[in-house]
């Protein structure tokens, strides 16, 4: 089956500081991705879509200019969490879809980053 | 608006126990797609099941079977003769049809299981 990776896949750093999460589709090209973001003992809430070669569209609640996301290639899409702080500690899953098709799942998610802001 | 309710935010059975995972949805599309993952400890989903809204068959895969009515709204999950491994959270999910790029999915609450041995 499709294969999406993330990178990395657990990251520490100090408040104040950016972090980038990569996505990549490994054997197909994804027209469409989407972030998730996860706190503990909760469930998935989407964060944003992105279709290649376009802006975005954020979900409601969700700052964009605090969550930056480029999709600038068919297998790779980007979150930047920038100037991180301690509430913004998640996990982060993307997802992937095929949109040329595709049997049995819709979306692929990747094996999710694990953030922790000191 | 759509949303999809797991009522049991927990369940602990003890192992060889069947166990069913509720979960009714909401939505105004006549075409829709219904689906179940799992979630170990790793974080990693895991996807177990897609059901589009114009297939009403009950399927069953080894020890799992869903039983989707669309009478009550409801897309239930049962694991029989459950095990230790099958210790998870699992998510019931909804989203609009499969291919439009703005459809998206929709996750319940999710519902963690233990299975005690």
């Amino acid at each position: 089956g499709a294969v999406v990776s993330q990178h990395p896949s657990w990251v520490i750093c100090k408040s104040g500081t950016s972090v980038k999460i990569e996505c990549r589709s490994l054997d197909f090209q994804a027209t469409t991705m989407f972030w998730y973001r996860q706190f503990p003992k909760q469930s998935l809430m989407l964060m944003a879509t992105s279709n290649e070669g376009s802006k975005a569209t954020y979900e409601q609640g969700v700052e964009k200019d605090k969550f930056l996301i480029n999709h600038a290639s068919l297998t790779l899409s980007t979150l930047t969490v920038t100037s991180a702080h301690p509430e913004d500690s998640s996990f982060y899953i993307c997802s992937a879809r095929d949109l040329r098709g595709g049997v049995g799942e819709t979306q692929y998610f990747g094996p999710g980053t694990r953030l922790l802001v000191l | 608006a759509q949303k999809v309710t797991q009522a049991q935010t927990e369940i602990s059975v003890v192992e060889k126990e069947d166990v069913t995972l509720d979960c009714v949805y909401e939505t105004r599309d006549t075409t829709y797609y219904l689906f179940w993952y799992k979630q170990p400890p790793s974080g990693e989903l895991v996807f177990l099941i897609r059901r589009n809204s114009f297939d009403e068959q009950n399927e069953i895969s080894g020890r799992y079977s869903w039983n989707f009515q669309k009478s009550t709204s409801s897309f239930n999950f049962t694991i029989t003769a459950s095990q230790v491994v099958d210790s998870a959270v699992y998510f019931c999910a909804l989203s609009e049809a499969e291919y439009s790029s703005a459809s998206k999915i929709i996750f319940g609450s999710g519902t963690r299981l233990s299975i005690r041995p």
